[in-house]
């Protein structure tokens, strides 16, 4: 089946550049996903892409799509500290099933 | 993007109780999704909720605990029931506006808490 991974932490400094990494087993994904969740909150869709894709910018997100890889990274220009939250990548897969399969989520800690 | 709202946003049950949440979205939606979040957990989906149709379960979950509505191309319940300390998490109402769009959104959860 499915398999979604990610790094559990990463923290960075106010100003520098976050990237977090994912990476997923099935070939068949149509798209690809981050999420950001704050304490107490839902999920926010920040952006997808494509699987056709490689790159999708969108302000201070970048994401990076390797599919040869099946790597997915968010960049994150400029990290502030309303960023801090955990950060979940998920994938769809082709076909009928319409289910994300989620990644454990990364929790980001901006620092001053 | 959709604006999608659940009532209630958290409850504290007694084991041995149901709990009915309501998802309402802005506007029509072909995909309406549960999905559930364990404490510290990624997120599990349920089902499909099917409008005029019975709900699409995924393994390990049963209609008899998670019976689901969906009456309209809007809104949506999922009652949680017999409820037991294990059921404590976040249940999240997704939606998806046009089928194979891509767009995929998020309810702000229901924090169901069973003691």
């Amino acid at each position: 089946g499915e398999d979604v991974e990610q790094s559990l932490f990463l923290s960075v400094r106010e100003g520098d550049s976050s990237v977090i990494n994912c990476t997923y087993t099935d070939s068949s994904s149509t798209y690809l996903y981050w999420y950001k969740q704050e304490p107490g909150a839902g999920l926010q869709l920040l952006t997808y892409i494509f699987s056709n894709m490689d790159m999708k910018q969108d302000q201070r997100l970048t994401v990076l799509l390797n599919k040869k890889d099946k790597h997915l990274s968010l960049r994150i220009a400029d990290t502030q500290t309303g960023d801090s939250a955990i950060y979940f990548c998920a994938e769809k897969a082709s076909g009928s099933a319409r289910q994300l399969t989620f990644g454990s989520g990364t929790q980001l800690t901006v620092l001053p | 993007s959709a604006v999608i709202s659940q009532k209630p946003s958290r409850d504290i049950c007694q084991r041995g109780t149901s709990l009915t949440i309501q998802c309402q979205v802005d506007s029509q939606v072909t995909m309406m999704f549960w999905y559930r979040q364990q404490p510290g957990q990624s997120l599990t989906l349920i089902a499909t909720a099917n409008q005029g149709s019975e709900a699409t379960y995924e393994s390990g979950f049963v209609i008899d605990k998670f019976p689901i509505s969906r009456p309209n191309l809007t809104f949506s319940t999922l009652t949680v029931s017999n409820l037991s300390p294990e059921d404590s998490s976040i249940y999240l109402c997704s939606v998806e506006r046009l089928a194979g769009s891509g767009e995929q959104y998020f309810g702000p959860g229901t924090r169901l808490t069973v003691t």
